[in-house]
């Protein structure tokens, strides 16, 4: 089955204890994307990234890393976890469309974080 | 600066009645616009999307409609149903490389 899996689903941790969000997708895409979702705010792009080591800041990359060191991986790093952080996070992940076509974007599960 | 807004938060509609949800952009330079749903602890999933260039795309019970001099888009959903009853996201994008969605709006669609 065609998917984006992110783990772990849930988290709960404390200040400053650093933690990474695995994302994974199993559909050959050049183009993946973490996103965070928060009350009355939509969904705010964190990072992106066009292809292996290739990444770019999206909106709000402040206090997140990423890495891609692999086509089918993006992970989302948090070095020292602040509450403002806590969120509802969305790893994504599209082919690279042509001038022609839209980027239409397969969302993983989602990945809820409390930071206390 | 929030460049796609959806000034409505939440819609209630009756199953078998129109449902219309709306979307304004700031930015001129957009070039595809795309809605998403997302069900409760579901990931969005795409639903559909339309090209600058046209004014209209239809997919069955889902129809987006494009005004480029007012930066609004509309998704109509005709019949509703209680199946429809989700979030739904108003996405644009350029250069393919750059999406950003609207904070979404909830739709209850009552039996």
């Amino acid at each position: 089955e065609a998917q984006v899996t992110q783990n772990p689903r849930y988290l709960i941790t404390v200040t400053g204890k650093k933690l990474t969000v695995t994302c994974s997708q199993n559909m050959n895409h050049e183009y993946m994307s973490w996103y965070r979702q928060d009350p009355g705010l939509g969904l705010r792009q964190i990072y992106y990234s066009m292809n292996v080591e290739v990444t770019d800041k999206g909106d709000v990359p402040e206090g997140y890393k990423v890495s891609r060191k692999e086509k089918r991986n993006f992970p989302l790093i948090l070095e020292s976890p602040s509450p403002n952080q806590t969120s509802l996070y969305f790893c994504a992940s599209s082919l690279v469309a042509g001038a022609s076509g839209a980027n239409v974007l397969t969302f993983g599960a989602g990945s809820r974080l409390t930071v206390l | 600066d929030q460049q796609v807004k959806q000034n409505s938060p939440s819609l209630s509609v009756q199953e078998g009645r129109i449902s219309i949800l709306n979307c304004d952009y700031t930015n001129s330079m957009f070039d595809y616009f795309l809605w998403y749903k997302k069900y409760p602890a579901e990931g969005p999933t795409f639903l559909i999307s339309i090209s600058s260039i046209k004014d209209k795309n239809e997919d069955g019970r889902f129809t987006v409609f494009l005004n480029k001099s007012a930066k609004h888009l509309s998704l109509h959903i005709v019949p509703s149903q209680p199946g429809d009853s989700a979030v739904y996201f108003c996405a644009a994008s350029y250069n393919n490389n750059d999406m950003r969605f609207g904070a979404g709006t909830r739709l209850t669609v009552k039996p």
